[in-house]
């Protein structure tokens, strides 16, 4: 089992371009979540698929779209990057939504020039 | 509002002595928690989590944390460190309903020799 993956791995965009981050399960998860991480901030939320067929808003939606394309994958959109989304994107799946335990990706490293 | 404070963003430990970080949060109600570990350029992987039960659990890499709800503290421990130990580690708690989870800011471990 591959567990979850990411791709890209690494990413250089200009202000104003778009681009799709995707995210990849094996494990027969229910819910996934996509975060970035910021140097001192932690983990961010920034929205998440309790199920199969429905998204929601965290922490940090604004400048972000996702779509839960079917049970294993979970893809983020920038439809217009923004330097402040220079950052590092996490993608994480969970077996059901009661049980928090969460499985994570190795990460994106986006910037935003 | 749930929040995590991890008070020491780094530490520095000599190989073989011991280690605490610590972790304070606010919940309401009976939190679940957890400890992560992220390696330089890695995901996170569980080191450990609390749901209910002894208050004191074992996780993987020789690490245990023990859950004391009246400091509303879980704080991490390893009797001795390895070098292999240096990594960033983070502090998490979702609601007993599921969900989302919480991240604190991160502690650095750093390893002397």
């Amino acid at each position: 089992n591959a567990g979850v993956t990411q791709t890209p791995k690494f990413q250089v965009l200009k202000t104003g371009q778009s681009m799709t981050l995707q995210c990849a399960q094996d494990m027969n998860h229910n819910s996934m979540y996509w975060y970035r991480q910021d140097p001192g901030m932690g983990l961010r939320l920034i929205y998440y698929s309790a199920s199969e067929g429905t998204t929601d808003k965290g922490e940090v939606p604004n400048g972000y779209n996702v779509s839960r394309l079917n049970k294993r994958e979970f893809s983020l959109r920038l439809e217009s990057a923004a330097p402040s989304q220079t950052s590092v994107y996490f993608c994480a799946s969970s077996e059901v939504w009661q049980y928090n335990e969460q499985f994570f990706g190795p990460g994106t490293r986006l910037t935003v020039l | 509002a749930q929040s995590v404070t991890q008070p020491d963003i780094h530490i520095t430990v000599s190989e073989g002595a011991s280690l605490e970080l610590r972790c304070n949060y606010s919940y309401g109600a009976t939190p679940y928690l957890f400890w992560y570990v992220q390696s330089p350029g890695q995901g996170l992987q569980l080191l450990l989590k609390y749901f209910s039960g002894d208050t004191l659990v074992q996780g993987i890499k020789g690490f245990e944390a023990e859950f004391k709800r009246s400091q509303s503290s879980f704080n991490l421990r390893k009797p001795s460190v390895h070098w292999s130990d240096a990594a960033e580690y983070f502090c998490a708690v979702g609601r007993n309903q599921g969900g989302k989870l919480i991240f604190g800011q991160g502690t650095e471990l750093s390893v002397k020799p």
